[in-house]
């Protein structure tokens, strides 16, 4: 079925590192995504990732993507205040970059002064 | 240049009244895609569009949920007979061919 997982809520330190991780069940994905919500406002997306990368760096954030256990994460190097959002980590079902997005929950990132 | 734009950003309606949603994609963007966001469900796939090809319906939760994209531009998705549940903001997203999908700011429906 259709089914991507994330844990709930992540506390760090400003400055320290983030990792918010992602697990997804459709091993035919062919980009997986990351995207950013602030409190009131839509969907900022973040970054991609296509299946046959590992790794994905753009600037402060570090994407892996282990296929083998379909996992997927998303660094967020030197937090900041204004990091503090929910992430949501998506799939794609269809053909390409075109279909349908199937969203984790989303991760509440809350970044401490 | 302009990203989608969506409108209202919010409406307020009594149970039972119809609505209609409206969203204007990225100019050159031949996909469209409906989703919508409410506290019990999470991010949901409602339908979209890709050029002249049928709509993917397959994500609209009941026949009162109804879409239409017009001269493969705006989409409009309407609302029939609106209940409590449906309460939710609605997300509009539009891409290129093959490109990922950017997102509007939402509507948020209260069904009162």
């Amino acid at each position: 079925g259709e089914d991507v997982e994330q844990s709930l809520f992540l506390s760090v330190r400003e400055g320290d590192s983030s990792v918010i991780n992602c697990t997804y069940t459709d091993s035919s994905s062919t980009y997986l995504y990351w995207y950013k919500q602030e409190p009131g406002a839509g969907l900022q997306l973040l970054t991609y990732i296509f299946s046959n990368m590992d790794m994905k760096q753009d600037q402060r954030l570090t994407v892996l993507l282990n296929k083998k256990d379909k996992h997927l994460s998303l660094r967020i190097a030197d937090t900041q205040t204004g990091d503090s959002a929910i992430y949501f980590c998506a799939e794609i079902h269809g053909s390409g970059n075109t279909g349908k997005l199937i969203f984790g929950q989303g991760t509440t990132l809350q970044v401490k002064p | 240049g302009a990203g989608v734009s969506q409108s209202p950003s919010n409406k307020v309606t009594e149970k039972g009244k119809d609505v209609e949603l409206r969203c204007d994609p990225i100019s050159g963007h031949t996909a469209l895609y409906w989703y919508r966001q409410s506290l019990g469900q999470g991010l949901e796939f409602l339908i979209y569009f890709q050029g002249n090809s049928a709509p993917d319906k397959s994500g609209l939760p009941s026949d009162r949920f109804s879409a239409e994209r017009t001269g493969g531009s705006v989409s409009t998705l309407t609302i029939q007979r609106t209940q409590q549940e449906d309460s939710a903001v609605y997300l509009c997203a539009s891409s290129r061919d093959m490109d990922t999908q950017y997102f509007g700011p939402g509507t948020r429906l209260t069904v009162l």
